[in-house]
């Protein structure tokens, strides 16, 4: 079970789009459709954006929006805003009630 | 709203065995819908599962962490526990306990976390 693979870091101005990709295998990412995402500023818990791939929690702004191709989750930030800035890690279930994290990726608004 | 409270020592000496205890408040621990578990973040790194259950009581633990851990349910005080033996220094981290869905296994509700040193 190893940890899924995210960019140590990301950058993007406020207004433009980025993207975090997320690299797993075919047994996690590439077999379920349970990846998620989560926001987390330092010194606080972190905070669910994304569910199932795609599905956005109530009160999670439309500007995150997430997709999976094969092996490969990724999120998308649309409209860069200052307070985005945060690091973003994903997740996913890997079978037999198991679930393993991305390293994480430090998102900076320049 | 449902909140998740963690509370344990702060320090724990090396060899020993780590406890902590995640208080449920606004919600109840026997919910079909939900597991319960914890999440930990060592100091500099990324986030990594520990564990979950069931309010049955049927646990879940991360491989790699399975020999040490024990996670425990006491629904009559809508609390659930953790202890993780045998700790060394790589075992410091915050540890979060979390609640996630049973269908769509996200971690939609994560308590403040609590900060375990290990050290002499």
């Amino acid at each position: 079970q190893s940890a899924l693979t995210q960019p140590a870091s990301v950058s993007g101005s406020p207004g433009q789009s980025i993207t975090i990709s997320c690299t797993g295998t075919s047994s996690d990412v590439g077999s379920y459709n349970l990846v998620s995402w989560y926001q987390h500023h330092p010194g606080k818990a972190p905070k669910l954006m994304i569910y199932e791939v795609s599905e956005r929690p109530s009160g999670v702004s439309n500007r995150f929006s997430g997709s999976k191709s094969g092996n490969t989750a990724s999120l998308t930030i649309s409209g860069l805003q200052a307070e985005d800035e945060a690091d973003y890690y994903c997740c996913s279930y890997a079978g037999s009630r198991a679930v393993v994290f991305g390293g994480g990726t430090k998102l900076t608004v320049l | 709203q449902l909140q998740l409270q963690e509370s344990g020592p702060g320090l724990v000496k090396p060899s020993e065995t780590l406890s902590l205890t995640c208080a449920v408040s606004g919600g109840s621990l026997s919910s079909s819908t939900y597991y319960w578990g914890w999440i930990r973040q060592p100091p500099g790194k990324g986030l990594e599962w520990i564990g979950s259950l069931y309010y049955t009581g049927s646990t879940y633990y991360n491989p790699s962490l399975k020999s040490r851990i024990t996670i425990s349910i006491d629904t009559s005080k809508n609390h659930f526990s953790l202890e993780l033996s045998s700790v060394t220094a790589a075992d410091t981290a915050v540890y979060y306990c979390v609640r996630h869905g049973t269908a769509s296994d996200a971690f939609d509700i994560w308590g403040r976390g609590t900060m375990v040193t290990v050290s002499s």
